[in-house]
């Protein structure tokens, strides 16, 4: 059981490219998030997904688009990478929705650098 | 509007001495959850606690201790006798029952335990 598993661990990006983050569970958790981590300001959702086939915006969405293909997987995309993107990638995931008071379980982050 | 708010920066704290970690959090929903989490220097994040919004019992666990009151939106955080290894930067995080899987962050603390 690895819980929470991200690949990259660490990426540096030229302005302009594109990527795409990895973000899988094994805890056969219902929903997944995507948070960026920045210096003093905590972090901040960017998407997140209820289930397989859905995904909804969270506080800081633009530039980034996500897709859930299959319930174990939360996939995370840079078209067009900038150097404010430049920052720290947490994937989570928490239990089904029938409870309630879902912890969120981290991954280990992804250390992004955008030049 | 939902927020969490860590007035504490930083916090510098020589070993063996106890620590207070403030939280205070806004919201109107009536059913919500509070984290803690610890982010170590290596930079994963560590859940530590959660509780409910109709359980203001305070919680003990070894040298940490949580203080809830609602009366003032509060959600502190203690560590007894500090160790070196609980360096870290500590996070509250609020989640309302409106706001689905959604978890709000505060800015975080960075506590330093001096030998």
């Amino acid at each position: 059981n690895a819980g929470v598993t991200q690949t990259p661990k660490f990426r540096v990006l030229k302005t302009g490219q594109s990527m795409t983050l990895l973000c899988a569970q094994d805890m056969n958790h219902e929903y997944m998030y995507w948070y960026r981590q920045d210096p003093g300001m905590g972090l901040r959702l960017i998407h997140y997904s209820v289930g397989e086939g859905t995904t909804a915006k969270g506080e800081v969405p633009d530039g980034y688009n996500v897709s859930r293909l299959k319930k174990q997987n939360f996939l995370l995309g840079l078209e067009s990478a900038a150097p404010s993107q430049t920052s720290v990638y947490f994937c989570a995931s928490s239990p089904p929705r029938r409870l309630s008071t879902d912890t969120q379980y981290f991954g280990p982050g992804t250390r992004l650098t955008v030049l | 509007a939902q927020k969490v708010t860590q007035a504490q920066t930083e916090i510098s704290v020589v070993e063996k001495e106890d620590v207070t970690l403030d939280c205070v959090y806004e919201t109107r929903d009536t059913t919500y959850y509070l984290f803690w989490y610890k982010q170590p220097p290596s930079g994963e994040l560590v859940f530590l606690i959660r509780r409910n919004s109709f359980d203001e019992q305070n919680e003990i666990s070894g040298r940490y201790s949580w203080n809830f009151q609602k009366s003032t939106s509060s959600f502190n955080f203690t560590i007894t006798a500090s160790q070196v290894v609980d360096s870290a930067v500590y996070f509250c995080a609020l989640k309302a029952s409106s706001n689905t899987g959604k978890l709000i962050f505060g800015q975080g603390t960075t506590l330093q335990v001096k030998p």
